[in-house]
């Protein structure tokens, strides 16, 4: 069974530019969260979809942050513009319905300049 | 604030040791508790669940949880260098949100 996929792997921008991470959860996991992760930190949830729906965005700044789940499948998280402190690993992870155990992607490992 | 507490380490043990690695949380009405395993590098990798007071026990893995205590523990026995990483405990706090400890870094030596 494929895991979560995630690309890019690395992105390395410039403040103020765009950037955007993409998605693909594990077959058949309709719940996906998008996380942050700093240096020596725990992960910590950006928003959680149940299919296409965004259940829980509390914790996304949504000033310059926003994520869309069309078809319930895939996802993209973006950011725009970028600052200096959203330099981070964003990591997508997936779940199936009714269970807990979520597994993550690879991550994006963001760099702003 | 929801949170969940752990020794940053690192704990060094030497290889064939048991390693003990703690959390405590602090919502009491937590449910289910996840230890991860994180290379360095690498994204987190789920490697133990639990759900009810007692241990559960995987290979060499073992976790205890003491809801009464709001604690969590993940023994590794015969540890292996492979082993050496960062341990990451995790709560559900509801609505399948999980909250992350910051991790314990565990150094085993050959």
């Amino acid at each position: 069974e494929a895991g979560v996929v995630q690309s890019p792997r690395y992105k390395i921008i410039e403040k103020k530019q765009p950037v955007a991470f993409w998605c693909n959860p594990i077959s058949g996991h309709n719940t996906l969260y998008w996380y942050r992760q700093n240096l020596g930190q725990g992960p910590e949830l950006l928003i959680r979809y149940e299919n296409e729906e965004a259940v829980d965005d509390s914790q996304l700044p949504k000033d310059r942050f926003s994520a869309e789940r069309l078809k319930g499948v895939d996802s993209t998280l973006k950011i725009q513009p970028a600052e200096l402190g959203d330099s981070a690993v964003y990591l997508c992870a997936s779940s199936l319905g009714g269970s807990d155990e979520q597994f993550f992607g690879p991550g994006t490992r963001l760099t702003v300049l | 604030q929801k949170e969940v507490e752990q020794n940053s380490g690192p704990l060094s043990v030497p290889e064939g040791a048991i390693a003990s690695l703690n959390c405590t949380y602090s919502d009491r009405v937590s449910q289910s508790f996840f230890w991860y395993r994180q290379y360095s590098g690498k994204s987190p990798e789920l490697i133990m669940s639990i759900y009810s007071n007692g241990d559960k026990e995987d290979g060499r893995f073992t976790a205890q949880l003491n809801k009464a205590s709001q604690y969590v523990s993940l023994l590794i026995r015969d540890s292996q260098p492979s082993d050496s990483a960062t341990y990451l405990c995790a709560v559900n706090v509801g609505y399948s949100t999980l909250t992350f400890g910051k991790g314990t870094m565990l150094l085993v030596s050959p």
